[in-house]
C-alpha cells in the first residue's frame, strides 16, 4: 500500500521548457490536490480534482494545467516554465468522509 | 479571504520546555485541521476539530478551538527533539473540497 506516489523527486528545467508531475493513489480517494510550497508561504493550492473528470481552480494556478486521468491518477503540467514557479511541489488526496489529507513524498522543481 | 493566519513563523525552545502555536481566521471556521511536516518530509496529518470550544489531546500535544470557531491553538508540553518541525493548520470548505493553509511555525528544539 504504497498511498501517494510523485513523480519525479526533483527536476532541473530551464526558462520556456515544460513538464509534467505525475502522481498516482492506491486509496481509492476521490478528490486529488496539487500544492506548492515556497518559504515562508505554507502551502498554496494550485488545482484540485473532486471526481474522476472534474478540476478546479486553486489559489495559484496560473502557468498550471492539470489532467484527471482516472480515479487514480492526477497530472500537473508547466507548459513553460519560469524561475517564479521553482517550487517544492505536493500532491495529496482525500477521503471526503474524514477529510484527511495524504500527501505525496514532493517534487523539488528548480527553474534556471 | 481564505487564508488561515498562524503564528510565530519560528520557534526555538530547550528540550523540555513547552511550546504553543496559534492560528486565526476573520471568519468562522468549520473545521480545523493540525499537520506536522518534518524537515525535508511531506505534511502529515494530525487531527482534525469541528465543534465549538474542542480540546482534543494526543499524548503531549493538545489541540483546541476556540468558542467563536475563529482561532485554535496546538500545545505542545515539555518539547522532545522529535517534536522538530513544521506545524500547519489549515481549514477545509464544507464539502472538503478545498483545503486552505496557514503559513506555518516551525518548531526547532534544542537538546
Amino acid at each position: 500500500n504504497a498511498g501517494v506516489t510523485q513523480t519525479p523527486k526533483f527536476q532541473v528545467l530551464k526558462t520556456g521548457q515544460s513538464m509534467t508531475l505525475q502522481c498516482a493513489q492506491d486509496m481509492n480517494h476521490n478528490s486529488m490536490y496539487w500544492y506548492r510550497q515556497d518559504p515562508g508561504m505554507g502551502l498554496r493550492l494550485i488545482y484540485y480534482s473532486a471526481s474522476e473528470g472534474t478540476t478546479d481552480k486553486g489559489e495559484v494556478p496560473n502557468g498550471y494545467n492539470v489532467s484527471r486521468l482516472n480515479k487514480r491518477e492526477f497530472s500537473l503540467r508547466l507548459e513553460s516554465a519560469a524561475p517564479s514557479q521553482t517550487s517544492v511541489y505536493f500532491c495529496a488526496s482525500s477521503d471526503k468522509g474524514t477529510g484527511e489529507l495524504f500527501f505525496g513524498e514532493g517534487s523539488r522543481l528548480t527553474v534556471l | 479571504g481564505q487564508q488561515v493566519m498562524q503564528i510565530p513563523q519560528y520557534q526555538h525552545v530547550q528540550e523540555g520546555e513547552d511550546f504553543t502555536t496559534y492560528c486565526n481566521s476573520s471568519t468562522t471556521l468549520s473545521n480545523i485541521q493540525w499537520y506536522k511536516q518534518r524537515p525535508g518530509g511531506h505534511p502529515v496529518f494530525l487531527i482534525q476539530l469541528v465543534k465549538s470550544g474542542e480540546v482534543k489531546k494526543q499524548k503531549r500535544l493538545t489541540f483546541q478551538f476556540g468558542e467563536a470557531k475563529k482561532n485554535s491553538s496546538l500545545h505542545i508540553t515539555a518539547t522532545q527533539t522529535t517534536d522538530v518541525g513544521t506545524y500547519f493548520c489549515a481549514r477545509a470548505q464544507y464539502n472538503f473540497n478545498k483545503f486552505y493553509f496557514g503559513s506555518g511555525t516551525k518548531l526547532n528544539v534544542k537538546p
